[in-house]
């Protein structure tokens, strides 16, 4: 049984690019959770979605932006990236809206 | 504003050594409260607690939660090295399904 995959592990950009991370989530799972995770920090939620909508949205601005396929995985996708935005982008799956969350590897994005 | 804090932020002990760890909490429609493990990158699932006073146990590992005063701690007796790690707490809310984190704790268990 897969756990929750991502790709890729890690990324190094410039500013003002733009950024598409990969998730596909645990088996069976139809709930996926983004979180941005700076360091020494616990994770900060981004947005979530479920039946291909954005089910609930964090404390992000419209950079931030996201889609779900009919097959559950999903994109996160950041657009002018700033330095501030290096961090560790961790995907989570979970069944509808069940407590927990089953993490992915994480993609480290790295912001020159 | 909803709120997690975990405490200490960091702590070093010795292999055998049991450790408190402490999560606090402030949120609107709590539903349950969980624990994380955070050794590389991905968090990977301990506990989730939903009533007061019930332990939870894994191992050495056990947790349990106050809702009356709003907080959960999690133990871990007879420490090993490979214990060390962050340790989440997150807590879920009814209200919009998100789950809100703590900062962790960063366990340090010297050999």
């Amino acid at each position: 049984d897969a756990g929750v995959t991502q790709s890729p592990t890690h990324l190094i950009k410039t500013r003002g690019q733009q950024v598409t991370l990969r998730c596909s989530p645990k088996s069976g799972h139809d709930t996926v959770s983004w979180y941005q995770q700076a360091l020494g920090q616990g994770p900060q939620f981004i947005f979530q979605y479920y039946e291909e909508e954005e089910r609930q949205r964090g404390n992000f601005p419209d950079r931030f932006s996201g889609h779900q396929f009919p097959n559950y995985s999903s994109e996160l996708n950041v657009n002018a990236l700033l330095l501030g935005d290096s961090a560790l982008y961790l995907c989570a799956s979970s069944w509808d809206i069940q407590e927990t969350q089953y993490f992915g590897p994480g993609t480290r994005l790295l912001v020159l | 504003e909803d709120k997690v804090v975990q405490s200490p932020l960091s702590l070093v002990v010795h292999e055998g050594d049991t450790v408190t760890l402490n999560c606090s909490y402030e949120v609107t429609n709590f539903r349950s409260l969980l624990w994380y493990k955070q050794e590389k990158k991905a968090p990977t699932f301990l506990f989730m607690l939903t009533s007061s006073g019930i332990e939870k146990k894994s191992g050495r590992l056990s947790s349990i939660l106050d809702k009356k005063e709003l907080f959960s701690i999690l133990n871990i007796t007879a420490t090993q090295t490979g214990d060390s790690a962050v340790y989440l707490c997150a807590v879920f809310m009814d209200s919009n399904y998100q789950l809100i984190w703590g900062a962790g704790t960063k366990l340090i268990i010297k050999p």
